[in-house]
């Protein structure tokens, strides 16, 4: 199974600030073929169901405002929300779907400091 | 707009079983693949099966392999899990989410969820 891992566990950021979360597949999720990594971001908030942000690790969901985005290759990937707004505050995941079992990272949780 | 609305979850008894149903609205139910996913109270997010638009091909995380069964019912915009030999392991919120078209790949939207709670 391939294993992603998320870092940090938690963050607190400032209202307006950046916050970063990493994630790491212990294998490539990059197909050559298509010239695609197949990584996805969800969100979810307290109470509610997930919900897509990104996918194809770059591409933002429509709707997602554009203070989210993805970026990384291979193994590393990297969920950024350039100013952080009171209704950012959730757990966000990382979800591999190149090889089954699809599997998530463990989940972090935004707060705001 | 897009709807999953999830029902048929509740209390039972370890061994037990339970039947999940998941109801789609707003969109072209038979073009897509469709996903259980479970959340363990306070824990993260974990595939449970999924299925292709047509009923094949069908997958299923091992930790219900042999136990449970997912099909759909694309005349009545239905998804469905049967879930036997329940445990207290299995315990957690299932949510039914919608893949793509060509694959399961991303997943979005997701129902609300229904619990399933296991224990004697």
């Amino acid at each position: 199974d391939i294993v992603m891992t998320q870092s940090p566990d938690s963050l607190a950021v400032s209202l307006g600030e950046r916050a970063t979360i990493n994630c790491k597949s212990s294998q490539s999720v990059f197909y050559s073929s298509n010239n695609k990594n197949y990584l996805a971001w969800y969100q979810q908030k307290p109470g509610q169901p997930p919900k897509l942000l990104i996918y194809w690790a770059s591409t933002r969901e429509s709707g997602v405002p554009d203070r989210f985005s993805g970026s990384g290759s291979g193994t590393d990937f990297t969920l950024t929300i350039s100013s952080l707004q009171a209704e950012d505050v959730a757990d966000y995941y990382c979800e591999q779907y190149y090889g089954l079992p699809y599997t998530f990272g463990q989940g972090t949780t935004v707060e705001i400091k | 707009q897009v709807q999953l609305v999830e029902s048929g979850g509740g209390l039972v008894k370890p061994g037990g079983s339970l039947r999940l149903s998941c109801t789609a609205s707003g969109f072209t139910f038979n073009d897509y693949y469709m996903i259980w996913i479970r959340q363990a109270p306070g824990k993260g997010l974990e595939w449970v099966s999924y299925i292709g638009s047509s009923g094949t091909p069908i997958h299923y995380a091992d930790s219900v392999k042999g136990r449970f069964t997912i099909s759909r019912d694309n005349a009545k915009n239905s998804l469905y899990l049967q879930m036997n030999s329940l445990r207290a392991e299995d315990t957690a919120v299932y949510y039914c989410a919608r893949g793509q078209v060509s694959s399961v790949w991303y997943l979005g939207p997701w129902g609300q969820g229904t619990l399933v709670t296991v224990s004697s």
